[in-house]
């Protein structure tokens, strides 16, 4: 069955002290990891897509890495603004189906100033 | 670009009561859409695959003449929650997949949820 895992579940960090979030997966197909941010109340909002083993993606502080069993999410110095929760998810295709979205639990981040 | 709108944020209603939420994509056309609902502090569960012009795939365990869903045109996809209980309380969002790139190699956009609270 296929699954993804996030550590940790929260991580409170000091403002400009970096950190590293972890996301693994087992999928029989992967068809893309992609990296959310959602405050709280609010929808997910795109970040990151990875589709290869290797690939490295970056934006502002944040920057995403892939393996063949994990990603990892590295947060440079970050600031009270980067407090939200970061979630992971696979793409699989069932055959004959849509391609869908399974997401971890994400990790709950919040630094403080 | 890329902009998913949901209507309404917030519900509060009666139980035996049914409850429709909107979802329209603004800015593009959505062939699909999907619908997930999520528990504090827990992961979004994918509910429901959304297709313009026929109809929706449910996922295992979700019941179909419980939450109906209507894609009746490429902007705009609604679920309704038919007599909604209590148990049904949950913060319900959805989300679209621009065109091009092929299936799947755009990421899918989100609205911002509904929060739907069952009396």
């Amino acid at each position: 069955e296929d699954q993804v895992t996030q550590s940790p579940e929260a991580l409170r960090l000091q403002e400009g002290e970096s950190s590293s979030l972890n996301c693994s997966y087992t999928v029989s197909g992967l068809r893309g990891l992609f990296w959310y941010r959602q405050d709280p109340g609010k929808g997910p909002e795109f970040l990151f897509t990875l589709y290869s083993a290797g690939e490295e993606k970056e934006k502002e502080r944040l920057k995403a890495t892939l393996t063949k069993k994990e990603s990892f999410l590295h947060i440079t110095a970050p600031k009270p603004e980067d407090s939200a929760t970061y979630l992971c998810a696979v793409q699989e295709n069932p055959k004959g189906g849509y391609n869908k979205l399974i997401f971890g639990a994400g990790t709950r981040l919040a630094v403080h100033p | 670009g890329a902009v998913v709108s949901q209507h309404p944020s917030r519900v509060i209603c009666k139980s035996g009561t049914s409850v429709k939420i909107e979802c329209r994509s603004l800015d593009f056309q959505a062939t699909t859409m999907f619908w997930y609902r999520q528990f504090p502090k827990q992961s979004l569960m994918l509910m429901a695959t959304s297709n313009e012009g026929s109809k929706a795939t449910y996922e295992q365990g979700v019941e179909k003449d419980k939450f109906l869903i209507n894609h009746a045109s490429l902007t705009l996809s609604t679920l309704t929650v038919t007599s909604a209980h209590p148990e049904d309380s949950s913060f319900y969002i959805c989300s679209a997949r621009p065109p091009g790139g092929g299936d799947g190699n755009q990421p899918q956009h989100f609205g911002d949820g509904t929060r739907l609270s069952i009396l």
